[in-house]
């Protein structure tokens, strides 16, 4: 089973900043790799698939890049709506897919 | 509009059976798998299996594979997560989620989630 290991676990940010969300897998998972935002009550909700590729209705301000192990979530200028927690997935091998432990995006 | 509707919050005591449903709407059910995702209170997200009801072609997490079991009826639309005997470590928040057939995808709707509760 591929293990998905996230950084930092939480990331203190100003709104207006720019927020980088790191995300390596054990082995490669090519470009098979989604982030997904999570916020308090809610279902978690896909932002970016194939690595990086938004979702659709999500802003511009969120890209995703990276492949093989080591994948990179950017939020270009934080907005109050961002604070959340992110969450990584690789679906290359499955089952089972795997997500990270998540980062929680927290207002400085 | 497209969407995974679950049904709703459950409280059950331990050794009891559970039944939770998933019933989505507004897209064609067999065109896309259907996963389960547990999350324990204040915890990260969990991938536990997933089912295609076109064929009920079912696949398992080694770590929840023989404690739940995954179905679906295409014919009313819903996949199903099921326990023969829930333990309070069960308690968690589970969520469907849909998934492309092709091209592999990821899981781009996901379902309000089911609270459910194990307490004696």
């Amino acid at each position: 089973e591929i293990v998905m290991t996230q950084s930092p676990a939480t990331l203190s940010v100003s709104p207006g900043e720019r927020a980088t969300l790191s995300c390596r897998a054990s082995q490669s998972v090519s470009s098979n790799l989604a982030w997904y935002q999570q916020k308090p009550g809610q279902a978690p909700r896909l932002l970016i698939s194939g690595a990086s590729t938004r979702a659709t209705g999500i802003p511009a301000r969120f890209s995703g890049s990276g492949s093989g192990t080591e994948f990179t979530l950017t939020i270009s200028s934080l907005q109050s709506e961002d604070f959340a927690v992110y969450y990584c997935q690789q679906y290359n091998n499955w089952p089972p897919d795997s997500f990270g432990q998540g980062t929680k995006l927290e207002i400085k | 509009e497209v969407q995974l509707v679950q049904s709703g919050a459950e409280v059950k005591k331990p050794g009891e059976s559970l039944k939770i449903s998933c019933k989505g709407s507004g897209y064609s059910f067999t065109g896309y798998w259907i996963g389960w995702v547990r999350q324990m209170p204040g915890k990260g997200l969990e991938w536990m299996g997933i089912i295609y009801p076109g064929d009920s072609d079912t696949r398992y997490s080694p770590s929840f594979q023989g404690q739940v079991t995954i179905s679906a009826d295409k014919s009313i639309s819903t996949a199903y997560l099921q326990w023969s005997s829930l333990k309070a470590s069960d308690t968690a928040m589970y969520y469907c989620a849909r998934r492309p057939v092709v091209p592999l995808g990821a899981f781009d709707i996901w379902g309000q989630g089911t609270m459910v509760t194990v307490s004696s």
